[in-house]
């Protein structure tokens, strides 16, 4: 079967760094995706990786490891406002959305 | 980035009424159209997928006859909570892609829709 591991909780520090991993295992991949989702909102997109390595992106980075199943999420200089749920979704192939439970990230002062 | 609206972003309805939700693609074609559902605390649940001019295609579990699909056009897909029990209580969110089969699609999600069934 098709299944995306996320831890369900983390906790940080404001104006520390955080990485967030997924696992996964899918039939077939066609890109994955990291979302971040406040309550009781939509999710909004953050980043997408294809190809293996890290794509930077201001304060949040990706990380794919197409060999390994395995991608992480890595936030820095943590805020008050990144307080939220982070999914990991996988693009399978039929190209639909695969997606994870969602890692809730509590941020600290 | 393209936008999809969806509307209402929240409506409170009377147990055995119905509830039309409106997802628009307001800059694209979206040939595809997703439906999902989302309980607290728990991650998306893709409830059916929509190609403009043809049924959607339900994931197991989802009732058809419940939740209607109409993806009458390249921008607008409409799902439709029939009878609705207070059990249908929940985040109902669109997304679209533009094509299918290209491997950088990103999918544009719309607001959401909070539904509570009284």
């Amino acid at each position: 079967g098709q299944n995306i591991d996320q831890p369900t909780e983390m906790t940080a520090t404001e104006g520390a760094i955080v990485q967030i991993n997924c696992t996964y295992q899918t039939s077939g991949f066609n890109g994955l995706f990291w979302y971040q989702q406040h309550a009781g909102e939509a999710p909004t997109f953050l980043s997408y990786n294809v190809l293996d390595g890290l794509e930077e992106k201001g304060r949040f980075s990706s990380f794919l490891s197409r060999s390994k199943g395995y991608s992480y999420l890595l936030l820095k200089e943590l805020q008050m406002k990144d307080s939220a749920s982070y999914l990991c979704a996988v693009m399978d192939s039929n190209y639909q959305l695969i997606w994870g439970a969602g890692t809730k990230l509590i941020i600290k002062p | 980035g393209a936008v999809v609206s969806q509307h209402p972003s929240r409506v409170i309805c009377k147990s055995g009424t119905s509830v039309k939700i409106e997802c628009r693609s307001l800059d694209f074609q979206a040939t595809t159209m997703f439906w999902y559902r989302q309980f607290p605390k728990q991650s998306l649940m893709l409830m059916a997928t929509s190609n403009e001019g043809s049924k959607a295609t339900y994931e197991q579990g989802v009732e058809k006859d419940k939740f209607l699909i109409n993806h009458a056009s390249l921008t607008l897909s409409t799902l439709t909570v029939t009878s609705a029990h207070p059990e249908d209580s929940s985040f109902y969110i669109c997304s679209a892609q533009s094509g299918t089969g290209d491997s950088n699609t990103e999918a544009f999600f719309g607001q959401g829709t909070r539904l509570t069934v009284v």
